[in-house]
């Protein structure tokens, strides 16, 4: 069974001090990791997809990094808009979600 | 990506009543949406995949007879929750599947989703 773990659970930070979010995994057969960030009360919003170990991807302050176990989200200098919950979720016939990290950023 | 709305985006009913939710795909043709169930402070839990044309598949645990799902055309799926009781309050939230590439899995796109309230 396909299982995702994501750490830590909630994480503060002040404005520009930078940090990583950890999701491990365990699937047979990777057929994608996906980021999503999620806003209370709204619906996930897409950030990454990867697909195979040593893959990077980036988007503004976000740097999503996979290995053939775990997967990192860098944030780099964030901002208070950058609070969010991120989930991390792997990809076969169905996405299976992580618990998610909530991130709280204070100017 | 994709762009999915959803409707209503909230709605509160009675104990007993039966509620249905709209999830619609505005930018491309949709062969299969899959819909959520988030409970407060928990994860995106898989209720069913829905594929037009077809019957729904749904999740172990999930009543196929207490959530219907219906997908009539590759724009829309419909999620009726009938004769709703409290404990089916919850955020409703549908999404898409699109694009995948180097044989992965396509990436979901979701959409807003719909907070139902049961009194």
């Amino acid at each position: 069974e396909d299982q995702v773990t994501q750490s830590p659970e909630a994480l503060r930070l002040q404005e520009g001090e930078s940090s990583s979010l950890n999701c491990s995994y365990t699937v047979s057969g990777l057929r994608g990791l996906f980021w999503y960030r999620q806003d209370p009360g709204k619906g996930p919003e897409f950030l990454f997809t990867l697909y195979s170990a040593g893959e990077e991807k980036e988007k503004e302050r976000l740097k999503a990094t996979l290995t053939k176990k775990e997967s990192f989200l860098h944030i780099t200098a964030p901002k208070p808009e950058d609070s969010a919950t991120y989930l991390c979720a792997v990809g076969g016939n169905k996405l299976v979600f992580g618990a998610g990290t909530i991130l709280r950023v204070k100017s | 990506g994709a762009v999915v709305s959803q409707h209503p985006s909230w709605v509160i009913c009675k104990s007993g009543t039966s509620v249905k939710i709209e999830c619609r795909s505005l930018d491309f043709q949709a062969t299969t949406m899959f819909w959520y169930r988030q409970f407060p402070k928990q994860s995106l839990m898989l209720m069913a995949t829905s594929n037009e044309g077809s019957k729904a598949t749904y999740e172990q645990g999930v009543e196929k007879d207490k959530f219907l799902i219906n997908h009539a055309s590759l724009t829309l799926s419909t999620l009726t929750v009938t004769s709703a009781h409290p404990e089916d309050s919850s955020f409703y939230i549908c999404s898409v599947s699109y694009g995948g590439a180097r044989g992965g899995s396509d990436t979901q796109y979701f959409g807003p989703g719909t907070r139902l309230t049961v009194l």
